[in-house]
């Protein structure tokens, strides 16, 4: 069974700080997804990565396959950004192929303007 | 753009009580997932379905819980006796090919409430 940390749990930063949240797995896997919920509860996926690096906008997406972590960065804050970031795994190492999820507990951000 | 639709958005129920939790997946879409997300906690896998059957299902997902998909287009989420602990929000998600590289697409949730 795949354990998937994230931290920090919570963040409040300043409008325009850069902003890291981390997310640790415990098992290998094929790939990760970066998903931001919002305050109604509406899911949306920002990322899926396998290896290496992915950039949208103001949002970056870094994963260590070797290390089992990611980063979600993001630059010039806005409070727009505020919202659960939440990392997600799938394709288990011992199971290649396995389509399903297994969520972190997510990271709630709150930018203040 | 082609979107996961949820109905309803809430639904209240009285304990012991069955309740049918409906998604329509995108069109060229071929698996299908149910996740849940109590209050407060992380979102959890329940069951995925590909080819008419349930392709995995984790251990929350007991005899209590059915889906499926009655005409090619909805797919449904059925708990037969609702308990207090059913109280979640539950998101229907589909992928095109059920490979994990692909992106899941999540319908907007179902909050639902047993009394």
């Amino acid at each position: 069974k795949n354990e998937v940390e994230q931290s920090p749990q919570n963040l409040t930063a300043q409008e325009g700080e850069f902003i890291t949240i981390n997310c640790s797995y415990s098992v290998g896997i094929s790939a990760l997804h970066w998903l931001q919920q919002h305050p109604g509860g509406g899911i949306v996926s920002l990322f899926m990565l396998s290896s290496g690096k992915k950039k949208h906008g103001r949002l970056i997406a870094t994963i260590n396959i070797q290390e089992k972590h990611s980063s979600l960065h993001i630059t010039a804050s806005h409070p727009r950004d505020s919202a659960v970031y939440i990392c997600a795994v799938g394709g288990i190492e011992s199971n290649f192929g396995n389509e399903k999820l297994t969520f972190g507990t997510g990271t709630r951000l709150t930018i203040i303007p | 753009e082609p979107e996961v639709t949820q109905t309803p958005s809430h639904q209240v129920t009285q304990m012991g009580q069955e309740v049918i939790l409906r998604c329509v997946p995108i069109s060229n879409h071929l698996y299908f997932y149910w996740y849940r997300q109590i209050l407060g906690q992380k979102v959890e896998f329940l069951v995925s379905f590909y080819n008419n059957e349930i392709s995995e299902k984790s251990e929350i997902f007991d005899d209590q819980f059915s889906v499926e998909r009655p005409d090619g287009s909805n797919f449904t989420l059925k708990i037969r006796s609702t308990k207090l602990e059913d109280s979640a929000m539950y998101f229907c998600a589909s992928n095109p090919s059920g490979l994990v590289y692909n992106e899941q697409f999540f319908g907007p949730g179902t909050r639902l409430t047993v009394l």
